[in-house]
């Protein structure tokens, strides 16, 4: 497709299994953001990569929280030992290049509800 | 911290008005600040896009505006139609890190009524 995907749509998890949710960016986009949108809020930055680096990984709330981009086009953010904090929608958005001034693609998201 | 209002409230307004959503930034000016759409159950959709030294931004039948002087950006779409419902976020940008970290601000629902 020509968009961003994401993969699952929705998760549902139990406290304190893992997690590991799939982020494709349009082909060729050299970079790759994850957000967190909690109900009725607006996204908010977890994490940037540029190819396969990560190059602000700031906003992630703690360490158990993981992304990574190995070959620089998809990307998955791993979330270890879930807590119902988490429960949230995880976006994914891509960018044709670094430099800024141009607009960001976001996937579907992928919604977590952690019971 | 910079910080980013948008009124949280629903904007209500009959098909055929202009509807006129707020953003609103503390501090210092961002070097732009851009405004998506999102609909419900999907990801948001990058609409305009307006510099620190534009004073205003059109597209078809939507305009937004940039006054550094009030600490605000105004988002308006003529004409409106039932179609146009979704939540608007507003997201400025400091252009104070490498990339294009876009912080958002909690989105306006409109509802625009035939």
């Amino acid at each position: 497709g020509a968009g961003v995907s994401q993969s699952p749509r929705y998760k549902v998890a139990k406290r304190g299994q893992d997690v590991a949710l799939r982020c494709d960016p349009i082909s060729g986009h050299v970079s790759l953001f994850w957000y967190q949108q909690a109900l009725g809020q607006g996204p908010e930055f977890l994490t940037y990569f540029q190819n396969e680096a990560q190059l602000d990984k700031s906003g992630l709330p703690s360490d158990r929280f993981f992304a990574e981009r190995p070959e620089g086009s998809v990307s998955t953010l791993k979330i270890q030992r879930t807590q119902q904090e988490d429960s949230a929608v995880y976006l994914c958005a891509s960018q044709p290049s670094g430099v800024s001034y141009n607009e960001q693609f976001f996937g579907p998201g992928t919604r977590l509800t952690v019971l | 911290s910079q910080k980013i209002e948008q009124n949280s409230e629903a904007l209500n307004i009959q098909e055929g008005k202009t509807a006129t959503l707020t953003c609103n930034y503390t501090n210092y000016s961002p070097a732009y600040l851009q405004w998506y759409r999102q609909d419900p159950g999907r990801g948001p959709v990058f609409l305009l896009l307006i510099r620190e030294n534009e004073k205003e931004k059109r597209k078809e039948r939507l305009k937004v505006t940039f006054d550094t002087t009030l600490k605000q950006s105004l988002f308006h779409i003529t004409a409106s139609q039932p179609a146009d419902s979704a939540t608007y976020l507003c997201a400025p940008n400091w252009g104070d890190t490498g990339f294009q970290k876009l912080v958002f601000g909690t989105g306006t629902r409109l509802l625009v009524s035939p």
